[in-house]
């Protein structure tokens, strides 16, 4: 298994909602990532777990809420999100920190917040 | 400080060659990606170089190194339709905390 699993793909909330988008890979990685991006630009990190440990918050909002259950998956959950908030959610693994050979992204949820 | 910068769009007829451009600041980068990108989807890592390399052919890519002007290239060879869609560079450092610095993205457009 080499893919990383995003759900749900498409997203719908309105602004005062709780909603949770789910990662899940079984390739063995210890390091997990969530990117943020909006349309014609490129990934910008927001999240890095290393052996299910927070290692970098890029001063992102505390209405994302990142979480690590395991080593296999990896959650973000979202409340009272701003319009501006709609974007594609990328999430990604890799064996480790150090990365040597790139990411493994998933395909993504597109998010949409009314 | 943190600074990958691409042309944004390039246009080529079927089966010419492609070459899509990158920039970067930080010299003590150790490796450089590039990813692939079609609408709608994620990232799909093509191919990478070590910044002790100046080439590396994988088919029908062809990835240069300039460390002295901070230059990353990407050549594809024989370009087709499905090679259509939007290519970021990045860049890994060591003083970049382990993430991947992404460039704006080129936009490819093979017409037939």
């Amino acid at each position: 298994d080499t893919e990383v699993i995003q759900t749900p793909k498409h997203l719908v909330m309105g602004m005062t909602n709780k909603k949770s988008l789910k990662c899940e890979q079984h390739m063995g990685h210890r390091a997990m990532y969530w990117y943020k991006q909006k349309a014609k630009k490129p990934p910008e990190l927001m999240f890095v777990y290393s052996y299910e440990k927070l290692s970098i918050n890029e001063s992102v909002p505390s209405r994302f809420s990142p979480e690590c259950p395991n080593s296999s998956l990896l959650n973000l959950h979202l409340h009272a999100l701003q319009p501006e908030d709609s974007a594609l959610y990328l999430c990604a693994s890799s064996p480790h920190l150090e990365v040597v050979y790139g990411y493994t992204f998933g395909s993504g949820t597109r998010l949409t917040v009314v | 400080g943190e600074d990958v910068e691409q042309s944004l769009f390039l246009s080529v007829r079927e089966g010419d060659s492609s070459v899509i451009n990158c920039t970067y600041t930080d010299s003590s980068s150790t490796y450089l990606y590039w990813y692939k990108q079609e609408p709608g989807a994620g990232l799909q890592l093509l191919t990478y170089i070590f910044s002790n390399m100046d080439m590396k052919q994988d088919q029908r890519l062809t990835v240069l190194l300039n460390k002295k002007d901070k230059h990353l290239s990407l050549r594809i060879a024989d370009t087709q339709t499905g090679d259509s869609a939007i290519y970021f560079c990045a860049e890994r450092a060591a003083e970049y905390g382990n993430k991947l610095v992404f460039g704006a993205g080129t936009i490819l457009r093979v017409k037939s």
